[in-house]
């Protein structure tokens, strides 16, 4: 079983529609993010969340928002989506302490598009 | 914040010759390095990273980089390609305990036969 999931895999939506990603994962790690992938861009950092209580924003934040539910669980929300929030957007966790030396681990990632 | 610098956004190469992917950071002090691994319709797998101690790292599949703090660079290279590297590479660099990745571009590498 895959330690980090995220679901839906493929969501295609309309402008102006209110948009949730969600993310899961069996790690144990307490640190978690989002981001988008684009082509010849990269990743971008959209939220990230160090704990249950802390909440982050990244280089991309607006017209998304996030909730951490549970330490497994981190949801990116779309209030009202739009075309140029079609990407590839994952999921990614990391453990805190110095021994983890920053290293994330990645889900399978969400294609959205927004029509 | 790091900014990462992949050169080339493509590169071709024939199954068993070298691949080579070039990645340089912008930062005074060493950071932490990782190669990430991206095969289609698929998540990032982690290649390799660098923390501390040996400059050349060994990760998956055959592949390992160079830490060159005076070029500021983390090198990828293959000695010998072969058809199932096809895929896009991601160098990645975090300031030491910041807990954020900053990523290049993404390199993508086809395989010839």
């Amino acid at each position: 079983d895959a330690d980090v999931t995220q679901t839906p895999r493929n969501r295609i939506t309309k402008t102006g529609k209110r948009i949730m990603l969600e993310c899961s994962q069996t790690k144990g790690h307490d640190r978690m993010y989002w981001y988008r992938q684009d082509p010849g861009l990269g990743l971008r950092l959209i939220y990230y969340s160090f704990d249950v209580k802390d909440i982050n924003k990244g280089e991309i934040s607006d017209g998304y928002s996030v909730s951490r539910q549970a330490q497994a669980k981190f949801s990116l929300s779309l209030e009202s989506a739009i075309p140029n929030q079609t990407a590839l957007y994952f999921c990614a966790t990391s453990a805190s302490g110095d021994l983890h030396t920053d290293t994330q681990y990645f889900g399978p990632g969400t294609r959205l598009t927004v029509l | 914040a790091q900014s990462v610098t992949q050169l080339g956004s493509h590169v071709s190469v024939s199954e068993g010759a070298l691949v080579l992917l070039r990645c340089n950071y912008s930062s005074s002090v060493p950071p932490y390095l990782f190669w990430y691994v991206q095969y289609p319709n698929q998540g990032l797998q982690l290649l390799l990273k660098y923390t501390t101690g040996a400059t050349l790292v060994k990760g998956i599949n055959g592949f390992e980089a160079e830490f060159k703090k005076s070029e500021t660079s983390f090198h990828l290279t293959k000695p010998s390609a072969h058809m199932s590297d096809a895929a896009e590479y991601f160098c990645a660099v975090s300031d030491r305990g910041d807990y954020k990745l900053s990523f290049g571009a993404g390199t993508t590498v086809t395989v010839r036969a």
